[in-house]
Parts: C-alpha cells; sequence; structure tokens
C-alpha cells in the first residue's frame, strides 16, 4: 500500500493563479480530509469528506473547493490564489470517523503564492 | 474558546536520555486526545490515541499518559534515539463533530 499520496510536492503560484491539489489513498478509507499548516501555528481543517459524493466544510474553507467523485481521490482546488494561501497542505484519511480511528496524512504540498 | 497548549516549544536532549513533554487542553465537549510524531518535510504519523476512559496508552518506547480531569496529557519518550528528532504534536478532539484542535507540537533534537 502506497497510503495517502499528493501532488505535487512544490508549487509556487502567482496572485489570482488557480491549481488543484491531488490526493489519492489506497487504503479504502471512507473519510479524508485536507488541512494546511502554517509556520508556528497548529494544523487547521479546511474541508472533509465522510464517503464519495459527501463534503463539508471544515474551519478555513474559504478560498477554496473539494469534490470527492471516488473512495480513493479528494482534489482540492485553489480558485484564485492569494499570498495567504501560502502554507502546507496536508490530506488525510481513515477508515471511520470514531474516537479510535487512526488517521493517515500525506506528504504535503509546500504551496508559495507570490 | 477550543485550544491546545504544548510545551516545551523545543527541547535539546542528549541521545539515551529520557524526556516529557506536556499538552494542556481546554477542548470541549472531549473526544479523544492523540498524540502525532512529524518529521521534518513529512506528515504526521500517529503515536496514540486516548479516550476519556484511558489514563495511559503505550507504543515502544512512547508513553501518554491523560489526566481528563486537570485537562492535561503527557508524552514520555524512554531511551531516546536520533530518529526521535522531530516535532511531536498533541491532538483534541471534539465530541459530536470532525473538528481535531491540533496543537503547535514540541520541537525535539536529540543529540549524540
Amino acid at each position: 500500500n502506497a497510503g495517502v499520496t499528493q501532488t505535487p510536492k512544490f508549487r509556487i503560484l502567482k496572485i489570482g493563479q488557480s491549481m488543484t491539489l491531488q490526493c489519492t489513498q489506497d487504503m479504502n478509507h471512507n473519510y479524508m480530509y485536507w488541512y494546511r499548516q502554517d509556520p508556528g501555528m497548529g494544523l487547521k481543517l479546511i474541508y472533509y469528506s465522510v464517503g464519495a459524493g459527501i463534503t463539508d466544510k471544515g474551519e478555513v474553507p474559504n478560498g477554496y473547493n473539494v469534490s470527492r467523485s471516488t473512495t480513493e481521490d479528494f482534489p482540492l482546488r485553489l480558485e484564485l490564489a492569494a499570498p495567504s494561501q501560502t502554507s502546507v497542505y496536508f490530506c488525510a484519511s481513515s477508515y471511520g470517523g470514531g474516537s479510535t480511528d487512526t488517521q493517515y496524512f500525506g506528504p504535503g504540498t509546500r504551496l508559495t503564492v507570490l | 474558546k477550543n485550544q491546545v497548549e504544548q510545551s516545551p516549544q523545543s527541547l535539546i536532549i542528549l541521545e539515551g536520555k529520557n524526556c516529557t513533554l506536556q499538552c494542556n487542553y481546554t477542548v470541549s465537549p472531549f473526544s479523544n486526545l492523540r498524540w502525532y510524531k512529524q518529521d521534518t518535510g513529512r506528515g504526521p504519523v500517529s503515536l496514540t490515541i486516548m479516550t476519556f476512559s484511558e489514563n495511559t496508552k503505550s507504543n515502544g518506547r512512547y508513553t501518554a499518559t491523560l489526566d481528563a480531569d486537570t485537562k492535561q496529557s503527557s508524552l514520555h519518550i524512554t531511551a531516546s534515539q536520533l530518529s526521535d528528532s522531530a516535532s511531536y504534536i498533541c491532538v483534541v478532539s471534539v465530541s459530536g463533530t470532525y473538528k481535531y484542535i491540533f496543537g503547535t507540537g514540541t520541537r525535539l533534537k536529540v543529540l549524540a
């Protein structure tokens, strides 16, 4: 199992550009999450999904969109990039959403918006 | 306000020594508390998960404790190794939601 994979690893965007961060998991997990990690701050939840076709907002969803057409994939879309979106983005997955379900994280995408 | 605070911010120890990292939280209603290890440039990896009724959980040389009354947790690392150099993150989940409150982590450096 590759676990959770993310592409790209690094990206530099200009203000106003758009891009999609890809996330794929091969563990047949139902739950998937997108987080951002800013320097010196704890991870913040952007969006999450409890299954194919079902998504919901987390704490910091503004400026982002998601879709979940398959169990495996959970892409994150940035429509109009802003410097405030400079961050490291982590995708995670878990089998369930229960109190003992382990979240497995991908390696992250480091995004810089100039 | 739901918050997770960790101390110290950073720590340097010699290989073979033990250390204890602290986590205080004000999250309510509480569901569970997790400790993660995050190597530089990588995603967090789960070490332990504790629910309200558990007060200790071990994973090899890592032992986590939880005092739900005082809302404190600690992560004890025994006989540290160079590979333990990483950030250790405390995370508390809010019961009835998919919300996880992440601490800012403790950066541990183990020297030979």
